[in-house]
């Protein structure tokens, strides 16, 4: 059974830097062809593809982000990291996780909120 | 960036109606190697994350049922619901799945009458 969670903050201010944790079970990053990504949608609003990251390392970045964000992930603890860097009341959102198999996010995590607030 | 645009933004049927959703794309989803379009349908009901519902653009995800229909090749897409049901509320979304960034749509937000 896969499962994936997210973790993180919960709340921030204005400049600091969002460190968010994806921790999965059911499957291994190990494995050829699995990836994980991340996405995030504010209170409302639609879905932001963010980054994503493949089994063999190959990291894929939102060019209107990139400059902030880092992915990255942990193997052998079944996690996969996303740090996003000078975070302000724009960032504020849902934060997502979700497996990338056979060319689609097939499994979702119930996502984790957060708020930038001063 | 690939512009995912879709419409229209919200719709209001009744139940056991047939729906139609359109999904356009800035740039062709096909890919001319293997011949597989690369778009995603979701549906995120109120407090839950996004659900898949349909990938390459015609292929059901295990265990959605069969009144959800997806079709379209290159830039034009629909989604279709047969006979909808009240439970089929929410939001769609249609995602490009071709090139990086993987941008999504900004929704069909689905109300049942």
């Amino acid at each position: 059974q896969v499962t994936l969670k997210e973790s993180g903050p919960g709340i921030l201010k204005p400049s600091q830097t969002l460190s968010l944790t994806c921790s999965f079970s059911g499957f291994s990053l190990s494995t050829s062809g699995m990836g994980v990504g991340w996405i995030r949608q504010p209170s409302g609003k639609g879905l932001e593809w963010l980054a994503h990251i493949w089994w063999d390392d190959d990291k894929y970045y939102n060019p209107s982000l990139k400059s902030q964000l880092t992915i990255s992930k942990d193997t052998s603890r079944n996690q996969v990291f996303l740090k996003i860097t000078s975070v302000d009341t724009a960032d504020t959102a849902t934060y997502y996780c979700a497996r990338r198999a056979g060319g689609r996010y097939d499994y979702w995590g119930q996502g984790t909120t957060l708020t930038v607030s001063s | 960036d690939i512009v995912m645009t879709q419409s229209p933004s919200s719709l209001s049927v009744s139940a056991g109606e047939k729906v139609t959703m359109s999904c356009k794309s800035s740039q062709s989803l096909l890919n001319s190697g293997n011949q597989k379009n690369y778009l995603a349908w979701y549906q995120q009901k109120p407090g839950q994350p996004p659900k898949l519902l349909i990938y390459g653009a015609s292929t059901r995800e295990s265990g959605v049922p069969d009144r959800f229909t997806g079709s379209g090749s290159g830039t034009d897409f629909t989604l279709t619901i047969s006979s909808v049901q009240a439970e089929d509320l929410a939001v769609y979304y249609c995602q490009n799945d071709h090139s990086y960034p993987f941008t999504f749509g900004s929704g069909t937000k689905l109300e049942i009458k």
